[in-house]
């Protein structure tokens, strides 16, 4: 199984949005609804952000939003506010036989 | 509130085997609910799924780890553990703990501080 493929980067002013894409196989992404997102701050663990896809955690806001399209996760932030920033990465269940997760390679969003 | 907490040794020898523990507090690794997992993530690079243990004990591994990764949980600790045999520099990575529901989707929904393990000799 290979890494998902997330964009390096991405950038964007207070206020805008952005769209982070993760693009897997029928495998994982367009093989099942559990994509999951996560935001990591500088030395701090990763935090689930988003999953099944489109669905948020309690606490998350709803400034930020998931899709998926086939083989192609998004995960939106609009009305970015200056906290955003950080590392972003996205996550597939690839379990057909027995669980199984891969991780994309992970996008820096840099809010300007 | 569920927390996870990694311990273990911060250096490793090469060659020699990682040992970690996650001590879960704040809710039962017995839930049928969950599995419990282990992530890495080398310094400067993106996150890599380990393995995942279900309370009874069944396990599942990253198939380019597998010959070398042991998970086990003991539930009267509260508890489960990593063993990752032969490490190489390669193995130098922030190891977390995490828990994942089965039943609202199979997230990574609460995760440890993690701990930096260094294989060097």
């Amino acid at each position: 199984q290979s890494a998902l493929t997330q964009p390096r980067s991405v950038s964007g002013s207070p206020g805008q949005s952005v769209t982070i894409s993760c693009t897997g196989t029928s495998s994982d992404v367009g093989g099942y609804n559990y994509v999951s997102w996560y935001q990591q701050h500088p030395g701090k663990a990763p935090k689930l952000m988003i999953y099944d896809v489109s669905k948020r955690p309690s606490g998350v806001p709803d400034r930020f939003s998931g899709s998926k399209s086939g083989n192609t996760a998004s995960l939106t932030i609009s009305g970015l506010q200056a906290e955003d920033e950080a590392d972003y990465y996205c996550c597939s269940y690839a379990g057909s036989y027995t669980p199984y997760w891969v991780f994309g390679g992970g996008t820096k969003l840099t809010v300007l | 509130q569920l927390q996870l907490q990694e311990s273990g040794p911060g250096l490793v020898k090469p060659s020699e085997t990682l040992s970690l523990t996650c001590t879960v507090s704040g809710g039962s690794i017995s839930s049928s609910s969950y599995y419990w997992g282990w992530i890495r993530q080398p310094p400067g690079k993106g996150l890599e799924w380990i393995g995942s243990i279900y309370y009874s004990g069944s396990t599942y591994y990253n198939p380019s780890l597998k010959s070398r990764v042991t998970i086990s949980v003991d539930t009267s600790k509260n508890q489960f553990s990593l063993k990752l045999s032969s490490v190489t520099a390669a193995d130098t990575a922030v190891y977390y703990c995490a828990r994942i529901p089965i039943l609202t989707g199979p997230s990574f929904d609460y995760w440890g501080q993690g701990t930096l393990v260094t294989v060097s000799s």
